[in-house]
């Protein structure tokens, strides 16, 4: 079964310092792969996808994730942060073939001024 | 206007109650789910339907049924309400494209609160 590893349920960095957020799939082949935004109260928001097309992928709001299958890794990336990044994060896989979404358990991700 | 629209926002019930969500979609998406986050924000799919077949079933009491009267329409009824199932319960869907990587948009969710 496909499953995703978020290591670190919450992260805090400084305003303008490197986000970096972790995740990691367990998956016998290369499956899709997804980071989803929650702000409070909201539902989720898609930042960006891994659809092998390419292995570094640019998503919304100046995030990217680079695919690294030798890592099992699907790392979300921020070079400097917002404070209007504060929000839940979410990393998701489906298999190939398949439409169930399997999300991991999240980080929380604060910004202090 | 609103791509995943879920009613009601909020619903605070008693135990025992019988309850209904109302899910629309306008993106002429062919496939609808519902997820259920709870407290901890731990998101995990119930159901989804496919042109208004039920594809993904996962393993969810059957005092939840899902109903899904057309494309754009997913609704989910829920018998007998318990304490356990005050959660967050959030509508999506998708266009199917057989390989498993279309985005699936949110809905706002619907937060239910059982007393």
């Amino acid at each position: 079964a496909q499953s995703v590893t978020q290591l670190g349920s919450h992260v805090s960095v400084s305003e303008g310092a490197l986000v970096l957020l972790r995740c990691n799939y367990s998956s016998s082949v290369p499956p899709y792969l997804f980071w989803y935004v929650q702000y409070p109260n909201q539902g989720l928001q898609l930042l960006l996808k891994y659809t092998s097309a390419a292995t570094l992928v640019k998503g919304i709001n100046g995030f990217e994730a680079e695919f690294k299958k030798s890592e099992t890794s699907f790392h979300l990336t921020k070079p400097s942060a917002h404070m209007s990044d504060a929000a839940e994060y979410f990393c998701a896989v489906t298999p190939p073939g398949n439409e169930k979404l399997t999300f991991g358990t999240g980080t929380r991700l604060t910004i202090i001024p | 206007d609103t791509a995943v629209s879920q009613t009601p926002k909020y619903l605070v019930t008693q135990m025992g109650n019988d309850k209904s969500i109302k899910c629309e979609q306008n993106l002429g998406h062919d496939t609808m789910y519902w997820y259920k986050q709870d407290s901890k924000k731990f998101l995990k799919i119930m159901f989804s339907y496919n042109n208004k077949e039920l594809i993904i079933n996962e393993t969810v009491p059957n005092r939840f049924s899902p109903k899904s009267p057309d494309k754009a329409h997913l609704n989910l009824h829920i018998n007998s309400l318990e304490l356990g199932d005050s959660a967050v319960y959030f509508c999506a869907s998708s266009r199917t494209s057989g390989r498993g990587d279309n985005e699936q948009f949110f809905g706002p969710g619907t937060r239910l609160t059982v007393l």
